[in-house]
């Protein structure tokens, strides 16, 4: 299995920060086949980036992700309230089941 | 704009089945392309994907390795909803349930872009 680990496990920032969240896979994912999730309290998860870098429909340039092989990192600039949240990544580029990471909390100050 | 409603018990007795349904609008169950799944999330275990069923000519049903003998994807009867069964359920099932819409990439796997709201099962007696 693909294991994903994800970091910092909480950050903490002001309004109108830029956050970076990084995910390593512990085997390289063909394809870039990597995605993140937003998860607000009490919500499902929301899909904000797959391919690594494509943003999904309806989401803000805001968020951006970058990365490849087995490192992947996602970017939230000006940070807002509306972003607190847990955020997931997931990878589906290998032929072993699919698997998340343990989540990164966004907080604000 | 896809949306899924899910449906099912918020509690259940230890070695009972659980049975959960998810209902699709703005989509057809049918659709080539896509897979429709079910994932749970526990603080135990994360999220973790449970299975997928799919269409391509005929039904197709993955589990995942350590649910195969207790969680049964039957092939839908209706195009606009989708189901799961998991037998002899325990303590450790106890977790919120997921149907989401997934879009398969070259290694059969892919990501989810609609998620239904979850249903929160719990395990006791």
């Amino acid at each position: 299995e693909n294991v994903l680990t994800q970091s910092p496990g909480t950050l903490s920032l002001s309004p109108g920060e830029r956050a970076t969240l990084f995910c390593r896979a512990s085997q390289s994912l063909r394809n870039n086949d990597l995605a993140w999730y937003q998860q607000r309290p009490g919500q499902a998860p929301r899909l904000l980036i797959h391919g690594a870098s494509r943003r999904a429909t309806g989401i803000p340039d805001r968020f951006s992700g970058s990365g490849s092989g087995t490192d992947f990192s996602l970017s939230i600039r000006g940070l807002e309230a509306e972003d607190v949240a847990v955020y997931f990544c997931q990878q589906y580029g290998t032929s072993g089941p699919l698997s998340f990471g343990g989540g990164t909390k966004v907080e604000i100050k | 704009q896809v949306q899924l409603q899910q449906s099912g018990p918020g509690l259940v007795k230890p070695s009972q089945t659980l049975s959960l349904t998810c209902a699709i609008s703005g989509d057809s169950i049918s659709t080539q392309g896509v897979a429709w799944a079910w994932i749970r999330q526990s603080p135990l275990r994360g999220l973790e994907w449970l299975a997928r069923t799919y269409y391509r000519s005929r039904w197709y049903s993955e589990v995942a390795d350590p649910l195969i003998s207790r969680l049964i994807i039957n092939p839908p009867t209706s195009r606009s909803q989708f189901s799961l069964q998991l037998k002899s359920v325990a303590p450790e099932d106890s977790a919120i349930y997921y149907c989401a819409r997934e879009w398969p990439q070259s290694s059969g796997r892919g990501y989810f872009d609609f998620w239904g709201p979850g249903t929160r099962v719990t395990v006791s007696s």
